[in-house]
């Protein structure tokens, strides 16, 4: 099946540095990724819609300055937190779709995710 | 803007019974909605899709059915196990083919 692989699964950044976090598609090519993010018992939110050779598209209040996103290939969308606050500390989570077999349609493939912690 | 509700936070059932799970959208009428199971610490899992000229999708254990006059769908999973225990969440697919999540219920299935 479809496999999305997300890296670091967590990472801690003292405040002010940027880290970049890797959504990579193994076994299918992505024209779109989609980034999101999830504080605690809350649900995802979409940040951002990464686009292959182009640039992302940014949900309204998202900082696409802060939150850099790079498309650079169909299986690879790095998003880039930039002069990182502790404020950013939240699970970043990036998805693509394709057409999947799972409950007969098109399913949206999730990798497993990025804690960031931001000292 | 589109809202969609999951009305239980959390919610204990007894292994062996039907699980129910309830998703209400407003100011919308989604393409498609898509259940999702997430573990703590994990990206979520695609369940299952049901279509809007749907009314019902099953799948092993699962059942998912989908009103668009009530704007509702409900989530069942049938002879619940403490293996299904985990957050599910309710998504609304838009036409841009964005993915609105719902909070999600955080099942617990007691043995």
């Amino acid at each position: 099946g479809a496999v999305v692989s997300q890296h670091p699964s967590w990472v801690i950044c003292k405040s002010g540095t940027s880290v970049k976090i890797e959504c990579r598609s193994l076994d299918f090519q992505a024209t779109t990724m989609f980034w999101y993010r999830q504080f605690p018992k809350q649900s995802l939110m979409l940040m951002a819609t990464s686009n292959e050779g182009s640039k992302a598209t940014y949900e309204q209040g998202v900082e696409k300055d802060k939150f850099l996103i790079n498309h650079a290939s169909l299986t690879l969308s790095t998003l880039t937190v930039t002069s990182a606050h502790p404020e950013d500390s939240s699970f970043y989570i990036c998805s693509a779709s394709h057409r999947g077999t799972g409950g007969g349609g098109y399913g949206y493939t999730f990798g497993s995710g990025t804690r960031l912690t931001v000292v | 803007s589109q809202k969609i509700e999951q009305n239980s936070e959390a919610l204990n059932i007894q292994e062996g019974k039907t699980a129910t799970l309830t998703c209400n959208y407003t100011n919308y009428s989604p393409a498609y909605l898509q259940w999702y199971r997430q573990d703590p610490g994990r990206g979520p899992v695609f369940l299952l899709l049901i279509r809007e000229n749907e009314k019902e999708k099953r799948k092993e254990r699962l059942k998912v059915t989908f009103d668009t006059t009530l704007k509702q769908s409900l989530f069942h999973i049938t002879a619940s196990q403490p293996a299904d225990s985990a957050t599910y969440l309710c998504a609304l697919v838009r036409r841009d083919d964005k993915i609105i999540f719902g909070k999600g219920t955080r099942l617990h299935i007691l043995p």
